[in-house]
């Protein structure tokens, strides 16, 4: 089993849509969650953090779910611009200093 | 601050040779990382620095594979001698504890 898992879609959805990407990971010694975003030939950027009591960042929220081991990204009202490739992010350590492991990505497409 | 800084961009070898890869974190960053991205593995972590130190390399593929840092503006990954199997894109990234910053890539393409 992978450390980090998500369903690489891809999830094509319609402009003003909500969506929704899981990543399930399997270190139950995990502090620090993150989701990145990687346009199509390019490097992964940080989106967010995670949050133990769940975080917003406009359209964005993001939660974590320590005893299913699950972090969650939604987006609501997506846009063209959001298309792109989510990557989940775990680290083992506490800060953002150590090993961070990735999940394979979620594709989404959000068509006109 | 010109960001993480990565060379070659692109790099086109034959089986057999020696390639090595470049990268320059953003300035005051304590942290290097190299990745290698492919379709069917994903981004993987293969090795990561301290203050010029090794920290972890248990991600490195085989000893084909070996990375320096020699100063805390530089860092080469070395494979030699590469095969087809390696093509893959090769991220370096650094932090100083903060927001991990990403480097453009290198995409390595061994015939």
């Amino acid at each position: 089993r992978k450390e980090v898992e998500q369903d690489p879609g891809p999830f094509n959805v319609p402009e003003g849509a909500t969506v929704a990407f899981n990543c399930t990971y399997s270190n139950s010694a995990s502090q620090s969650f993150f989701w990145y975003r990687q346009d199509c030939r390019k490097e992964p950027k940080l989106l967010m953090s995670v949050y133990s009591s769940g975080n917003e960042d406009g359209r964005f929220t993001a939660q974590l779910n320590r005893a299913s081991q699950y972090i969650s990204l939604l987006i609501r009202d997506s846009k063209l611009s959001d298309s792109a490739t989510y990557l989940c992010a775990v680290s083992s350590g506490s800060s953002n200093t150590g090993k961070l492991i990735f999940g394979q990505g979620t594709t989404l497409q959000v068509k006109p | 601050d010109a960001g993480v800084i990565q060379s070659p961009r692109h790099e086109v070898t034959e089986m057999g040779q020696e390639v090595t890869l470049r990268c320059k974190p953003i300035s005051g960053h304590d942290y290097l990382f190299w990745y290698r991205q492919t379709m069917m593995r994903g981004l993987e972590l293969l090795i990561y620095f301290n203050n010029n130190v090794p920290i972890d390399d248990s991600g490195m593929p085989e000893d084909r594979f070996s990375a320096k840092m020699p100063n805390a503006s530089f860092s080469t990954l070395k494979i030699q001698p590469s095969e087809p199997r390696d093509s893959a894109v090769y991220f370096c990234a650094s932090t100083s504890g903060g927001l991990r910053f990403f480097g453009p890539g290198t995409r390595l393409t061994v015939l």
